[in-house]
């Protein structure tokens, strides 16, 4: 089993769509958590970290489960340059290495 | 404030050979992770430098090495290039461990042939 999992999609939906994606991870002792985004042929950038009480950052959501181990992220009124790939990443706490998902592809349709 | 800069942004190689890549952290980070992208996947952890020192290391043989200097600029080196080892190269920088997000740099896209 993949340390963190995610539907790698693509995601095709229209402009003003809401569109979430789930991500789980294996590792129970995981403390930080984070979604980049990576545009095409470009370097991935931190779009938020993802906090326990959940948090929201203009059209975009991100929640974790502990109990269940995975994260979301949820994005309102979808725009054509939300369209990108979605990486996962989490991180144990005193350990040195960020783990990526695979990443979910989005592609917003105008 | 610089970001993190990493050169050459492309390289070919032959099979066989040696390359060193290169990176400049951001200004005020001390720790900076090496990771390989290969096409359609995520990044993948090769090591971590902090206090020119490696911090940490992936599943990655040891032809793939590395250095940090002491303004906190690092070097990766691939010995023996296999064609596996076409890529995306990104280093990413961090104050400490990076629980506070890693910021990259754009990359160097290394072909092997």
């Amino acid at each position: 089993r993949k340390e963190v999992e995610q539907d790698p999609g693509p995601f095709n939906v229209p402009e003003g769509a809401t569109v979430a994606f789930n991500c789980t991870y294996s590792n129970s002792a995981s403390q930080s958590f984070f979604w980049y985004r990576q545009d095409c042929r470009k370097e991935p950038k931190l779009l938020m970290s993802v906090y326990s009480s959940g948090n929201e950052d203009g059209r975009f959501t991100a929640q974790l489960n502990r109990a269940s181990q995975y994260i979301s992220l949820l994005i309102r009124d979808s725009k054509l340059s939300d369209s990108a790939t979605y990486l996962c990443v989490v991180n144990t706490s005193g350990t040195y290495k960020y783990i990526f998902g695979t990443g979910t592809r989005l592609k917003v349709l105008a | 404030e610089t970001g993190v800069t990493q050169s050459p942004t492309h390289l070919i190689k032959t099979r066989g050979q040696q390359v060193t890549l290169r990176c400049s952290s951001q200004s005020g980070h001390n720790t900076v992770s090496w990771y390989q992208q290969a096409l359609g996947q995520g990044p993948q952890f090769i090591f971590q430098y902090y206090r020119e020192e490696e911090n940490g290391r992936g599943n990655f043989p040891p032809r793939f090495s590395g250095l940090q200097f002491p303004n906190y600029s690092s070097e990766l080196n691939v010995n023996a290039l296999e064609l596996d080892d076409s890529a995306l190269y990104l280093c990413a920088s961090s104050w400490t461990g990076g629980d506070y997000g890693y910021t990259f740099g754009s990359g160097t896209r290394l072909t092997v042939v």
